[in-house]
């Protein structure tokens, strides 16, 4: 079964501590992987994709095929970062209309 | 542009009421979804439509129905409501790969209560 597990409800840190979200999935083919944020009262938006293999104010994730994890994380959180973020599989890149599958999200707090 | 957007922003039914969220997406994109969001379940897809004309079944499309009214609008409807529908629900739009980037852009949510 298709599935995304963030198994973090909520992640507590001080600002200037390094931040990891946990991101795990179940596809047995190749996924397309996502980072989605949502800063309170603002809608969802994207914040990185593994292919593009980038760094999107400071987060970076890498796919690890191996232990089907899709991490985010940053070195030194900053009190901006608060939000709710979501950890989203596409299933069927490459397909027209291909829905994500989200994890259930993760609220990280950054306190000064 | 405006992006995805949605109306209303905030409703509150009675059971067994109706109502129809509005979606319209000024990307020119051809595909549409609608996603309800619920506390410690994250985002889930009640519908989607591949391109104008088609529509197809999400995870939880009970209660629900959807209209591609056009390329720019995709309407979800529903026709008695109940409290079990209580959420957020979001509607994104996205282009097929290869037509550009399929990154999928969200409208800012309609908060709905069923008492």
């Amino acid at each position: 079964a298709q599935r995304v597990t963030q198994p973090e409800k909520l992640l507590s840190v001080f600002k200037g501590a390094p931040v990891e979200l946990k991101c795990n999935y179940s596809y047995s083919g190749s996924p397309e992987l996502f980072w989605y944020v949502q800063y309170s009262r603002q809608r969802l938006q994207l914040l990185l994709r593994h292919i593009s293999r980038e760094s999107i104010k400071g987060f970076t994730a890498d796919l690890n095929k191996g232990e089907t994890s899709f991490h985010l994380k940053k070195p030194f959180a900053q009190e901006e970062d608060s939000a709710m973020y979501y950890c989203a599989l596409s299933p069927s890149y490459g397909q027209a209309g291909t829905a994500l599958i989200f994890g259930k999200g993760t609220t990280l707090s950054v306190s000064s | 542009n405006a992006g995805v957007t949605q109306t209303p922003k905030f409703q509150v039914l009675k059971t067994g009421q109706s109502m129809t969220l509005q979606c319209a997406q000024d990307m020119n994109h051809n595909s549409m979804y609608w996603y309800r969001q619920d506390p410690g379940m994250g985002l889930r897809l009640i519908y989607y439509s591949a391109s104008e004309g088609t529509t197809d079944k999400g995870e939880v499309p009970n209660g629900y129905n959807v209209s591609r009214l056009n390329k720019r609008e995709f309407s979800l409807r529903l026709e008695s409501a109940a409290p079990s529908q209580t959420s957020v629900y979001f509607c994104a739009s996205s282009e097929p790969p290869g037509q550009g980037s399929d990154t999928q852009y969200f409208g800012p949510g309609t908060r709905l209560t069923v008492l």
